[in-house]
């Protein structure tokens, strides 16, 4: 497609409840992150997938989440037993190949609010 | 570990003033830089970036930064703010491989007519 599309562009779920975000990249960009934005702050980085596989993940906050893309094009970052404090903005961003010095393209965000 | 510092939280300018928006990094290589704007309910877009060369580089919408290695500093500047320039700015660092990028805070700008 033209952009990053992100779905869905908001997501209201219960507490303890599981979430799937998903992010269609620009056709043919390789690398994929995910970064998530609290209010007021700048966004913080997830993780990083070159092609399918996440070359680096490090900025996962814990072990309730997880990020797939299986077959190097679109990606889902998963949430279990969502938490209060997982309320953010969600975004997802591609690049054509980052190491020659290309910008990312950012998706417009699904903003998830556990309540 | 890299970070970004940008000082003011929120900035208003009048229409047709110039604007400059400081952004500092503490980074122990030569770093990637990086401008990005996110106006409400949008995605973040990118007005410029510094990977070599020049230090002073050229974006969309009329924005330049300029790349001060001697006071680890990008500032952005725009020499005639126009009522659509309203939108948060945050400033963003990268390394080597530009795998990952370290936001500021951000700064809200806010133009009066």
């Amino acid at each position: 497609g033209a952009g990053v599309s992100q779905t869905p562009s908001n997501k209201v779920t219960e507490k303890g409840k599981y979430v799937e975000l998903r992010c269609d990249p620009i056709s043919g960009h390789t690398a994929l992150y995910w970064y998530r934005q609290s209010l007021g702050q700048g966004p913080e980085f997830l993780i990083y997938f070159q092609g399918t596989g996440a070359a680096d993940d490090s900025g996962l906050p814990n072990d309730r989440f997880f990020a797939v893309r299986p077959e190097g094009s679109v990606s889902t970052l998963k949430i279990q037993r969502t938490e209060r404090g997982d309320s953010a903005v969600y975004l997802c961003a591609s690049s054509l190949n980052p190491r020659t010095g290309g910008g990312y393209t950012f998706g417009s965000g699904t903003r998830l609010t556990v309540v | 570990a890299q970070s970004v510092t940008q000082p003011d939280i929120h900035i208003t300018v009048s229409e047709g003033a110039s604007l400059e928006l400081r952004c500092n990094y503490s980074y122990g290589a030569t770093p990637y830089l990086f401008w990005y704007v996110q106006s409400p309910g949008q995605g973040l877009q990118l007005l410029l970036k510094y990977f070599s060369g020049d230090t002073l580089v050229q974006g969309i919408k009329g924005f330049e930064a300029e790349f001060k290695r001697s006071q680890s500093s990008f500032n952005l500047r725009k020499p005639s703010v126009h009522w659509s320039d309203a939108a948060e700015y945050f400033c963003a660092v990268a390394t080597g491989t530009a795998s990952k990028l370290t936001f500021g805070t951000g700064t809200r700008l806010q133009v009066t007519l």
